[in-house]
């Protein structure tokens, strides 16, 4: 499987700011998600990073609040806007590698606003 | 609403013993099934994935995915205290008619005593 990297692996944060999550990836590969685990709760996606077009997001996540970039087929970025208490979650980058449908997480980056 | 659905537990088993974990989903167009290990702390890690009926092995673990019942589930044998950790099962709705977004359950906790 590929050796998937985010930065920063942690952060706090003040409410309004934003942040920006670099996932790197040591392959090329195909599809690039984003996801978010809220403490004590699973894994919910926010979108799919798209090459070269913008990301498909999922219900409930709009992109004036987490715009994604992919410039290539190794790298892709999430910011969180204008960031409140809610926003206080581990977010964690994925990709599929084998067309076998199979996801791999990145290490993720915990993020605490206060 | 699609749903994925585990019992929480704690699920506690001897050292040695087999850990049975458990989980329905209700959407029976999910074509993809797969088995996360997450240690505290820690992002998910792949342990097995599972597409057609039936058993499938890969070390200490079996996968066993009745689409009928719409139940999968996971066998770990001779559990160690290393085993200790939430386990996520996720299901895959194949394009169109959700991309490729993972729907994950909210894991079993398993504690393994020595």
């Amino acid at each position: 499987s590929a050796v998937i990297s985010q930065k920063p692996s942690r952060d706090i944060c003040q409410r309004g700011t934003s942040l920006t999550i670099q996932c790197q990836v040591d392959s090329q590969v195909t599809m690039m998600f984003w996801y978010r685990q809220q403490p004590g709760q699973s894994l919910t996606l926010i979108a799919t990073a798209n090459q070269g077009s913008e990301a498909t997001y999922e219900s409930g996540f709009v992109i004036d609040k987490f715009p994604i970039s992919r410039p290539n087929l190794t790298f892709s970025t999430l910011t969180v806007s204008n960031m409140s208490p809610e926003d206080s979650s581990i977010y964690l980058c994925s990709v599929e590698t084998s067309g076998a449908l199979e996801q791999y997480f990145g290490p993720g980056t915990r993020l605490t606003v206060t | 609403q699609k749903e994925v659905e585990q019992n929480s537990g704690p699920l506690s088993v001897p050292e040695g013993a087999i850990a049975s974990l458990n989980c329905t989903y209700s959407d029976r167009g999910s074509q993809s099934f797969f088995w996360y290990r997450q240690y505290s702390g820690k992002s998910p890690e792949l342990i097995m994935s599972i597409y057609s009926n039936g058993d499938k092995e890969d070390g200490r673990f079996t996968a066993q995915l009745n689409k009928a019942s719409q139940y999968v589930s996971l066998l770990i044998r001779d559990s160690q205290p290393s085993d200790s950790a939430t386990y996520l099962c996720a299901v895959l709705l194949l394009p169109p008619n959700s991309g490729y977004a993972l729907n994950f359950g909210k894991g079993t906790s398993l504690l393994v005593t020595p």
